[in-house]
């Protein structure tokens, strides 16, 4: 049962810190999102790539954070340094661009406390 | 532009009830319509997409949801409602000849199911 991966699964950490946060895609799929989770602003897309290549990243803080995926197989969102107001909770969720119904596949997400 | 609105942030009903949740979307081309379930602590998990295949979407879970297009609907719906299906679930509308598979996602609707 192929599925989207994600470590670390929770992540505390100090105001200040670097925070890097990794994803695995389903094996195969060419798309890849970040996206972040607060309860006041509900469910943000940050950044998605495809074929590895960056197609928008305007829904990300382009002082603190960033994201890559140096290969196929692991993408990769930063934030450094981070603040309190990252807490949230951020998933990576892939997909098959060209693929007749672009269904995105969901990783069960890192949590995120920035004290 | 392409958008979505989820009416209602939440929805409570009696266990053995009507499930109805709304979903209406703006699109300039096809789209396609998407649910999606999200459990506590964990990712969003597709429940079911509308490709144009059939106006009546069957998903997991005894879930459908009815494309309208007369209406922008998506409305979701399951007959008789279980304990089990207390959750936020969100609506999403991607458009047919996008290369990029992103979606637009509503604001989320948290379902209550009372005993």
């Amino acid at each position: 049962d192929a599925r989207v991966t994600q470590t670390p699964r929770h992540k505390v950490t100090e105001m200040g810190q670097e925070v890097t946060m990794r994803c695995q895609p389903i094996l195969g799929h060419n798309t890849v999102f970040w996206y972040r989770q607060t309860m006041m602003q509900g469910l943000e897309l940050l950044a998605y790539f495809r074929n590895r290549a960056p197609l928008d990243d305007s829904g990300m803080p382009k002082d603190r954070f960033s994201a890559e995926m140096p290969d196929a197989t692991l993408a990769t969102l930063k934030i450094q340094p981070s603040e309190p107001r990252d807490s949230a909770v951020y998933f990576c969720a892939s997909g098959l661009a060209g693929d007749r119904a672009e269904t995105q596949y969901f990783g069960p997400g890192t949590r995120l406390l920035v004290l | 532009a392409q958008s979505v609105t989820q009416l209602g942030s939440h929805v409570s009903v009696s266990e053995g009830a009507l499930v109805l949740l709304r979903c209406n979307y703006s699109s300039s081309v096809p789209p396609y319509l998407f649910w999606y379930v999200q459990y506590p602590n964990q990712g969003l998990q597709l429940l079911l997409k509308y490709t144009s295949a059939a106006t009546l979407v069957k998903g997991i879970n005894g879930f459908e949801a009815e494309f309208k297009k007369s209406e922008t609907s998506f409305h979701l719906t399951k007959p008789s409602a279980h304990m089990s299906d207390a959750a936020e679930y969100f609506c999403a509308v991607g458009w047919r000849a996008s290369n990029t598979g992103k979606l637009i996602f509503g604001q989320g609707t948290t379902l209550q199911v009372k005993p």
